[in-house]
């Protein structure tokens, strides 16, 4: 029973163009959304996070938006560079679950083609 | 200057033998916690220790067993290994253990093969 969704498992993306990665969850008790990436052989490295009392937090290249009636975040990188290869983690925390418990998707990988 | 270190980053070893993972933060966090990755790809929390005390213990066979020394260093202490414990394990540590704010940042993860 998953509570964190991320139904593209691989997402490929023309370099300089925007990616898009989507996220749903079904725990409305979550609070605070993280996304991270991670590289092969390497640990998830933390992205950028949004608390639920906003629907967009910027940083850099990186937005995230949240819609909580849908219970959807997506996470949009512009414009999408080579280097940002990787695999991209959606998690979430908050009162729903154990406390301290980070519930992560499943990931998805995106391809940025030069 | 890594934040969260841990060692081995590679262990292979057979069934039935007895192996532990160690892990070390220097961000001054007070909370730690193991992962386990398996091969579905799916990150899941298996300890989590706020101030040296154990507030997360997720539905884990008894075989692992955490220990924490101090506040910046999380071991993982596995028994009688089984071929199904074979995953990435991640440590992690975050400054708060819960809700907004809780950032956790994870080590390199040790991939742990039991053949």
């Amino acid at each position: 029973d998953q509570q964190v969704k991320q139904n593209s498992p691989s997402l490929s993306v023309q370099e300089g163009r925007i990616s898009i990665l989507n996220c749903d969850y079904t725990n409305s008790m979550f609070d605070y959304f993280l996304w991270y990436k991670k590289y092969p052989a390497e640990g998830p490295t933390f992205l950028i996070s949004i608390s639920s009392i906003k629907d967009k937090n910027e940083d850099g290249r990186f937005t995230v938006f949240l819609n909580k009636s849908a219970k959807h975040l997506s996470l949009h990188i512009v414009p999408s560079q080579p280097g940002d290869s990787a695999v991209y983690f959606c998690a979430a925390s908050g009162y729903g679950g154990s406390q301290g418990n980070l519930i992560f998707g499943k990931g998805t990988k995106l391809s940025v083609k030069p | 200057d890594t934040a969260v270190s841990q060692t081995p980053k590679y262990l292979v070893t057979q069934m039935g033998n007895d192996k532990s993972i160690k892990c070390e933060q220097n961000l001054g966090h007070d909370t730690m916690y193991w992962y386990k990755q398996d091969s579905k790809k799916f990150l899941k929390i298996m300890f989590s220790y706020n101030n040296k005390e154990l507030i997360i213990n997720e539905t884990v066979p008894n075989r692992f067993s955490p220990k924490s020394p101090d506040k910046a260093h999380l071991n993982l202490h596995i028994n009688s290994l089984e071929l199904g414990d074979s995953a990435v394990y991640f440590c992690a540590s975050s400054q708060i253990p819960t809700g907004v704010g809780n950032t956790i940042y994870f080590g390199e993860g040790s991939w742990l093969t039991v053949v």
